[in-house]
């Protein structure tokens, strides 16, 4: 168990819809990083959050969007879902940005229909 | 040049063998090489990582073989068991700024009883 926690572990919702995904990091951590897992992409990095602020973006889509508030939780929420975006979505945490490793939560996954 | 080159996709390796999965990149700014362990249903966990002052890291039967002039790198699984079957994916990291963590593409073994 890394200490990373994410809900639900499961959502299945239709094309066009919202969902939003949740994570809290492992006590003491600062740094949020969301990724995404799909068959045949490997690991996408997302975005990263410190401490509240949003830190880095990687390929995250435009209808993709993260916050993390100031109990450090944070939220990726996802709008007009395609069937593409159906994927595993992993929240990681780490002490800070300058932190090598990554603890990553068990995940979300999303099925688009 | 922010790109992880992982093989093979897929592994079968009899228990008791020996699991080889190569990694190579380009950025020579990357200056830290983990391994992730991934299991289905649950999120990579890191499982050992090398710094690129060294050639070679041994945590067990996990070894990390590092080549800086070819730049490539290598996962070793000695005596491979059973439950040693999981996707691998390597990873670097490095450069100024964000440390961004870039993985492969995975490695998915088996490894037969």
């Amino acid at each position: 168990d890394s200490g990373v926690t994410q809900t639900p572990k499961h959502l299945i919702t239709a094309t066009g819809q919202r969902v939003t995904l949740r994570c809290s990091p492992r006590s003491g951590d600062l740094s949020v990083y969301w990724y995404q897992q799909s068959l045949d992409q490997g690991l996408q990095f997302l975005i990263q959050y410190y401490n509240g602020e949003e830190r880095a973006k990687g390929n995250i889509l435009e209808r993709f969007s993260a916050q993390q508030f100031p109990d450090l939780h944070s939220e990726l929420n996802l709008s007009s879902l395609e069937l593409g975006d159906s994927a595993l979505y992993f929240c990681a945490s780490s002490p800070s940005t300058a932190s090598s490793g990554r603890f990553f939560g068990p995940g979300t996954r999303l099925t688009v229909l | 040049q922010q790109q992880v080159k992982q093989s093979p996709q897929s592994l079968i390796v009899q228990k008791g063998g020996i699991s080889i999965i190569n990694c190579a990149y380009e950025n020579t700014a990357f200056d830290y090489f983990p391994w992730y362990q991934q299991f289905p249903g649950k999120g990579p966990a890191l499982l050992i990582a090398i710094r690129p002052d060294v050639s070679e890291k041994k945590e067990g039967r996990f070894t990390i073989s590092f080549n800086k002039s070819a730049k490539q790198f290598s996962l070793h699984i000695m005596d491979s068991q059973p439950g040693d079957s999981a996707t691998y994916f390597c990873a670097a990291r490095g450069g100024t700024g964000f440390q961004k963590l870039v993985f492969g593409t995975g490695t998915r073994l088996l490894v037969s009883p």
